[in-house]
């Protein structure tokens, strides 16, 4: 079954800069797309299309994909950003089959 | 504003059924493809199922194919999934999401943009 890795846990001090990766055998023909999620809420889309930012996204949170990885940084942490990452992604081999990689638990301290 | 609000979770008997809601406001909910997504206590995010703007196509993850079924209701601006033959390791947190397609020359891509903010499903004798 088709898998994205992520490391477990990523800390940072604030105002450093936070990456957090995303591996997958799709990558290379498939977009990738980056959720946060803080204690007690629901996931947020932070990244979609492998770089592109909703309206309120603040400009800090970038991503980037190239080959079987991908990338989401935060520049200049801040104490908010604490909270658990997810990428997503697709293989539309047969039927569309969606998958979120374990995700990654970002502490700022 | 876009908002789903998900209803109908609670605590289960291991074998016994549940029925979710999700009431869609703020956009034209028929014109939208629908997700459910779970995620167990402690765990990360599971994709359940997605259906088709009108109803007509579901799909859904191998863990739950035969034991849940994805619906909805247009005119109620409501989506539905009934959990049957439910399980320990169904228990979690389920979300419902708004479903985004876009499409390349060569490709087309799902993902979800706005979740409600999840109801419980407890399964436990």
């Amino acid at each position: 079954s088709y898998e994205l890795t992520q490391p477990p846990s990523v800390s940072v001090s604030p105002g450093q800069t936070a990456r957090i990766t995303c591996s997958g055998e799709t990558l290379p023909r498939k977009f990738v797309y980056w959720y946060q999620q803080k204690s007690g809420q629901a996931p947020v889309l932070l990244i979609y299309e492998d770089t592109k930012r909703p309206s309120g996204i603040p400009e800090r949170f970038s991503a980037s994909s190239s080959g079987t990885m991908a990338i989401l940084t935060i520049s200049g942490a801040q104490v908010d950003d604490e909270a658990d990452y997810y990428c997503y992604s697709t293989d539309n081999s047969g039927y569309v089959h969606r998958v979120f990689g374990g995700g990654t638990k970002v502490t700022v301290l | 504003e876009v908002q789903m609000l998900e209803s109908g979770g609670g605590l289960v008997q291991p074998g016994g059924s549940l029925r979710l809601s999700c009431v869609a406001s703020g956009f034209s909910f028929g014109s939208y493809d629908m997700s459910w997504v779970r995620q167990a206590p402690g765990k990360g995010l599971e994709w359940v199922s997605s259906i088709s703007g009108r109803g007509e196509n579901a799909d859904y993850a191998d863990s739950v194919k035969g034991r849940l079924t994805t619906s909805r209701d247009n005119s109620k601006n409501t989506l539905y999934l009934q959990l049957s033959g439910l399980r320990a390791e169904d228990t979690a947190v389920y979300y419902c999401a708004r479903d985004i397609i876009t499409s390349t020359t060569y490709d087309y891509y799902y993902y979800m943009d706005v979740w409600g903010k999840g109801t419980t499903v407890t399964v436990s004798s």
